[in-house]
């Protein structure tokens, strides 16, 4: 079964401090791994897809197929970093791969 | 144009009412979706269009009725909607395209949404 588990609902930081954002997932083929944001009263959209390797607002996630993680890592938190994360997983060049949320990270920071 | 465009923001409407949401894009994606987000969960997908073609239901009630007129436009027309439906509706498009026999999607740009409450 595909699945995407984020085991904290909240991650409070100080500001400066390193954030790791916890996400692992279940698939049985070759899966495609994001991370969405949600700043306050703003849209979702996407932060990282582990396609393209990049860095964004100093986030990274590297995708671990021994570990089925995607954790999302930031090394100094600011507090406009504030925001609900997802993770989700789609199959890979797949089309027809609906795309399956976790259920969410709020990161606080606080200053 | 680079965003996806949701109307109205807010609709309250009672059980007997028929109301529609629409949703509107100019970046050229052949791709579509609705989602259904309650608060603090994530986006739960309902119907996902292709090439102004229904491709994916989520065996979703049939009081939820989605329609594609063309490429740039995607309603979701609402008829004797429950009160437990009341939820935030999300739009996405993506940039589909065919490769081989398949299709691949870049990624979803996700619409501000319609606050729905049925009372």
């Amino acid at each position: 079964a595909q699945r995407v588990t984020q085991p904290e609902k909240l991650l409070s930081v100080f500001k400066g401090a390193p954030v790791e954002l916890k996400c692992n997932y279940s698939y049985s083929g070759s899966p495609e791994l994001f991370w969405y944001v949600q700043y306050s009263r703003q849209r979702l959209q996407l932060l990282l897809r582990h396609i393209s390797r990049e860095s964004i607002k100093g986030f990274t996630a590297d995708l671990n197929k021994g570990e089925t993680s995607f954790h999302l890592k930031k090394p100094f938190a600011q507090e406009e970093d504030s925001a609900m994360y997802y993770c989700a997983l789609r199959g890979l060049g797949g089309a027809t791969n609906k795309l399956i949320f976790g259920t969410g990270t709020l990161l606080a920071v606080q200053p | 144009d680079t965003e996806v465009t949701q109307t109205p923001k807010h609709l309250v409407m009672g059980m007997t009412n028929k109301k529609s949401l629409k949703c509107e894009q100019h970046m050229g994606h052949r791709a579509m979706y609705w989602y259904k987000q309650k608060a603090k969960k994530p986006p739960e997908l309902m119907f996902v269009y292709s090439y102004e073609k229904l491709s994916i239901n989520e065996s979703v009630p049939s009081r939820f009725s989605p329609e594609c007129p063309n490429s740039s436009l995607l309603n979701l027309h609402l008829h004797a909607l429950q009160p437990e439906d009341s939820a935030l509706y999300l739009c996405a498009s993506s940039h589909r395209v065919k490769r081989g026999a398949g299709l691949v999607d870049n990624e979803q740009f996700f619409g501000p949404g319609t606050r729905l409450t049925v009372l």
